[in-house]
């Protein structure tokens, strides 16, 4: 059974451009959530998706959006990056809370 | 504010003893909790969890412990073996995990020495 998938695995961005990461979630699962970490504030959430609906949104600017696609494949796009924003970016797919499974995550770097 | 709090940086234990790794909350409605581990350049990977009707769980070597009148939870593996050397994080959520929102400690490490 493969596994979440996360891609790309690292990134290089400038201040003020844009960036859009990919999450293909396990077969089956319909709920996907996004997560950055840093090693400042540890795991944060960002949105959660289910069936294509935003079902849940943490703490974050407007900067940070999200999507999610009818084969349950989700994309998060950060728009005009801040240095600040780099950090780990990792999806977690899942039938329960109890089976979330995460991705390797996307390591992005804002120069 | 942080809901969910580990505060122990790290923590080093010899191989064969008891690894005791804590977190404390403070939002009264969460009423569900997991632990996970997360090895460098990985996702985190779920360990166990306990329900809030519940004071104790056991999975394996892999025991967590709830009081919900301290808001404190504690994972204890035992025995501790090298191959446990990671973060680990502590993550609590409301209405019985049906949703995805966890909330995170920042972590704890652990090293476990041969």
């Amino acid at each position: 059974k493969a596994g979440v998938t996360q891609t790309p695995r690292y990134l290089i961005k400038t201040r003020g451009q844009q960036v859009t990461l990919s999450c293909s979630p396990i077969s089956g699962h319909r709920s996907v959530s996004w997560y950055q970490q840093t090693p400042g504030q540890g795991l944060q959430f960002l949105f959660e998706y289910f069936s294509e609906t935003q079902r849940n949104k943490g703490n974050f600017p407007g900067r940070f959006s999200g999507r999610q696609f009818s084969n349950s494949r989700s994309e998060m796009n950060v728009s005009t990056l801040e240095l600040g924003d780099s950090a780990l970016y990792l999806c977690a797919s899942s039938l329960e809370v109890s089976s979330k499974v995460f991705g390797p995550g996307t390591r992005l770097t804002v120069l | 504010d942080q809901q969910v709090k580990q505060n122990s940086p790290s923590l080093s234990v010899q191989e064969g003893r008891i690894s005791i790794l804590n977190c404390d909350y403070t939002n009264s409605m969460f009423d569900y909790f997991l632990w996970y581990k997360k090895y460098p350049a990985e996702g985190p990977t779920f360990l166990i969890s306990i329900s809030s009707i519940k004071d104790k769980n056991e999975d394996g070597r892999f025991t967590v412990f709830l009081n919900k009148s301290a808001k404190h939870l504690s994972l204890h593996i035992v025995p501790s073996q090298p191959g446990d050397s990671a973060v680990y994080f502590c993550a609590a959520s409301e209405m019985g995990g049906s949703q995805g929102n966890l909330i995170f400690g920042k972590g704890t490490k652990l090293s476990v020495k041969p």
